[in-house]
């Protein structure tokens, strides 16, 4: 079974400032999915970024970076240049082959004007 | 395109009432999902479909929940009869499943259904 660990229920960070959620998750698939998604207060789920687990490169959206880590299975998002809108929860994501997705127990990120 | 529709967005029922949400996906996504999201937590997966297949049902509570997909589109997930416990958002999402390098495989969600039972 897949399990997704967000061991930070929540963090805080000056506007402008970055800050960095982290994200563990455990499987003996070789090839899969992780993403990043942002529950706003409205709550519906947004897509934030992804990475395919056979790239190597990290994947960058805009201000939104991940460090893959494959080997320790580690997949962090660092928010740089924090704005007021990005104040959400944040959950880490594992799609397997058969495109079953797993959530972590989320992050609340709360950006300080 | 247009996104995930669901509805209700919201629902409040008394303990041993039944209720059913529906959903209409993405026109085209093979996958389709219902979470069940209780305040400040993950989402949990209670079904997957793959068209109107059932991929993963372990989680759903078989005794007072069923879904079914017809025809491979639409969804409706029916609590039958209702639980405090079951107090929560039911998110539906689905994904295109293109293989790898031909595109999109993220899930894309709905505004989910906000279910209070008293």
């Amino acid at each position: 079974a897949q399990t997704v660990t967000q061991s930070q229920p929540e963090m805080s960070v000056q506007e402008a400032e970055t800050v960095t959620l982290s994200c563990t998750y455990d499987t003996s698939e070789n090839n899969y999915y992780l993403f990043w998604y942002k529950q706003p207060p409205s709550r519906q789920m947004i897509l934030v970024i992804r990475q395919e687990a056979y790239k190597q490169q990290n994947a960058t959206e805009n201000r939104f970076s991940v460090n893959f880590q494959k080997a320790a299975k580690s997949f962090s998002l660092k928010i740089s240049d924090s704005q007021l809108g990005d104040t959400a929860m944040y959950f880490c994501a594992f799609m397997r082959h058969d495109y079953k997705l797993s959530f972590g127990a989320g992050t609340t990120v709360t950006v300080r004007a | 395109e247009a996104g995930v529709a669901q509805s209700p967005r919201y629902k409040i029922i008394e303990k041993r009432q039944s209720v059913a949400f529906w959903c209409n996906p993405i026109s085209g996504h093979a996958t389709l999902y219902w979470y069940q999201q209780i305040l400040g937590q993950g989402p949990k997966l209670l079904i997957q479909f793959q068209n109107n297949g059932v991929v993963d049902d372990s989680q759903l509570p078989k005794d007072r929940f069923s879904a079914e997909r017809l025809k491979g589109v639409d969804s409706t997930l029916k609590i039958q009869p209702a639980k405090l416990e079951d107090s929560a958002v039911y998110l539906c999402a689905s994904s295109s499943q293109k293989s790898r390098g031909g595109g999109k495989t993220e899930a894309f969600f709905g505004q989910g259904t906000r279910l209070t039972v008293v």
